[in-house]
């Protein structure tokens, strides 16, 4: 089967760090990418690992494990606005992709 | 340049009843997806075309949902007849190429409500 486990709620304070944990069991992998979704919004996308290692996108890092079947995103100076729910999903080997359940994240002032 | 477009953004119909979601993604991108996304879920692929070819439609329950990608653009999905359990977003994506279906582009959504 397919599965991907992610917490389902994380809080932090405003200007903290936060780090939103991924595993990953799948038939093929080919990367793991992020994405955010505001309530009632589309999910835009953040980032995409294929590689082992950290990818930096402003405040935004996303890393990966593939012998770990482990990634984490990694959210610096955290903003109201980065309130919002963060979904890991895979690449698999048919080209899909596959999503997790989400993390919901409450930043507080 | 112009994101994806779907229309309705909302939709409530009885069940039993047929409904039809229309999505334009971007230009230029080949590949266009539907996904179902129940309220706390994550989305769920229903259907993946490459162009106007059938890539992955595994997860879509062929016996109510039907979809088409005419000329290789436009989409438009449609349920008939609707259940309850139905209720839900319905999300076109689009990505560039089907190699890039890690970096996808969304559009609002269009929310359903089976009554």
């Amino acid at each position: 089967g397919q599965s991907l486990e992610q917490p389902s709620e994380v809080t932090a304070v405003e200007g903290a760090i936060v780090q939103i944990n991924c595993t990953y069991q799948t038939s093929g992998f080919y990367g793991l990418s992020w994405y955010q979704q505001h309530d009632g919004g589309a999910p835009t996308f953040l980032s995409y690992n294929a590689l082992d290692g950290l990818e930096e996108t402003g405040r935004f890092s996303s890393f990966l494990s593939r012998s770990d079947s482990y990634g984490y995103l990694l959210l610096q100076e955290l903003q109201m606005k980065d309130s919002a729910s963060y979904f890991c999903a895979v690449k698999d080997s048919s080209y899909k992709l596959i999503f997790g359940s989400g993390t919901r994240l409450l930043v507080r002032p | 340049e112009a994101g994806v477009a779907q229309s309705p953004r909302y939709k409530i119909i009885e069940k039993r009843q047929s409904v039809a979601f229309w999505c334009n993604p971007i230009s230029g991108h080949a590949t266009l997806y539907w996904y179902q996304q129940i309220l706390g879920q994550g989305p769920k692929l229903l259907i993946q075309f490459q162009n106007n070819g059938v890539v992955d439609d595994s997860q879509l329950p062929k016996d109510r949902f039907s979809a088409e990608r005419l000329k290789g653009v436009d989409s438009t999905l449609k349920i008939q007849p609707a259940k309850l359990e139905d209720s839900a977003v319905y999300l076109c994506a689009s990505s560039l190429v089907v190699d890039k279906t890690y970096e996808q582009y969304f559009g609002p959504g269009t929310r359903l409500t089976v009554t």
